[in-house]
């Protein structure tokens, strides 16, 4: 079964302390593996999507990384506008397992950055 | 990045009365959309697919009696929550296929049932 994992479920940091949050995936063929960011009472915004191990994404201060496994999005430096909570999710391709090619989502990490 | 709307952004409704609920792609067309549901503190859960000018597909353990789901056009669906129930109180998302691989999201929509 196609299976999504975030850890931890939250994290907390004081700003500028860089930090990393983990998806593990369990995918019959992966077609892709996206990182949203969804702030309380809105809608997932979408940050990066990694097609295969060793691809690297960027945008200000995080860093979207992928293996056969798992993905990283590493936080550097964070600021307090950073706070939010983190959601992974993979689409498996069609007709591969149970997922028929819709996104799975994982449970997300929270969060958050003191300054 | 691409727009997707929601409207209304929140809804309170008697139990028993049926809610309407639109996902508009404002700046692209989208042949595909799909409808969320999300219960606090949990991950989004697929509701169904709308294919712009064919039946739904609904996920495993949705009724599609009581969701109806219309992709009239290729900028527009909508979700009606059929003689909705308290425990129907939820967040719904919507989110629109722009490319092969990325979808986009709405900013959701809350609904309260009493």
């Amino acid at each position: 079964e196609d299976q999504v994992t975030q850890s931890p479920e939250a994290l907390r940091l004081q700003e500028g302390e860089s930090s990393s949050l983990n998806c593990s995936y369990t995918v019959s063929g992966l077609r892709g593996l996206f990182w949203y960011r969804q702030d309380p009472g809105k809608g997932p915004e979408f940050l990066f999507t990694l097609y295969s191990a060793g691809e690297e994404k960027e945008k200000e201060r995080l860093k979207a990384t992928l293996t056969k496994k798992e993905s990283f999005l590493h936080i550097t430096a964070p600021k307090p506008e950073d706070s939010a909570t983190y959601l992974c999710a993979v689409r498996a391709r069609v007709n591969y397992g149970g997922s028929q090619g819709n996104l799975i989502f994982g449970k997300g990490t929270k969060l958050s950055v003191k300054p | 990045g691409a727009v997707v709307s929601q409207h209304p952004s929140w809804v309170i409704c008697k139990s028993g009365t049926s809610v309407k609920i639109e996902c508009r792609s404002l700046d692209f067309q989208a042949t595909t959309m799909f409808w969320y549901r999300q219960f606090p503190k949990q991950s989004l859960m697929l509701m169904a697919t709308s294919n712009e000018g064919s039946k739904a597909t609904y996920e495993q353990g949705v009724e599609k009696d009581k969701f109806l789901i219309n992709h009239a056009s290729l900028t527009l669906s909508t979700l009606t929550v059929t003689s909705a129930h308290p425990e129907d109180s939820s967040f719904y998302i919507c989110s629109a296929k722009r490319s092969a691989e990325t979808q986009y999201f709405g900013p959701g929509t809350r609904l309260l049932v009493l």
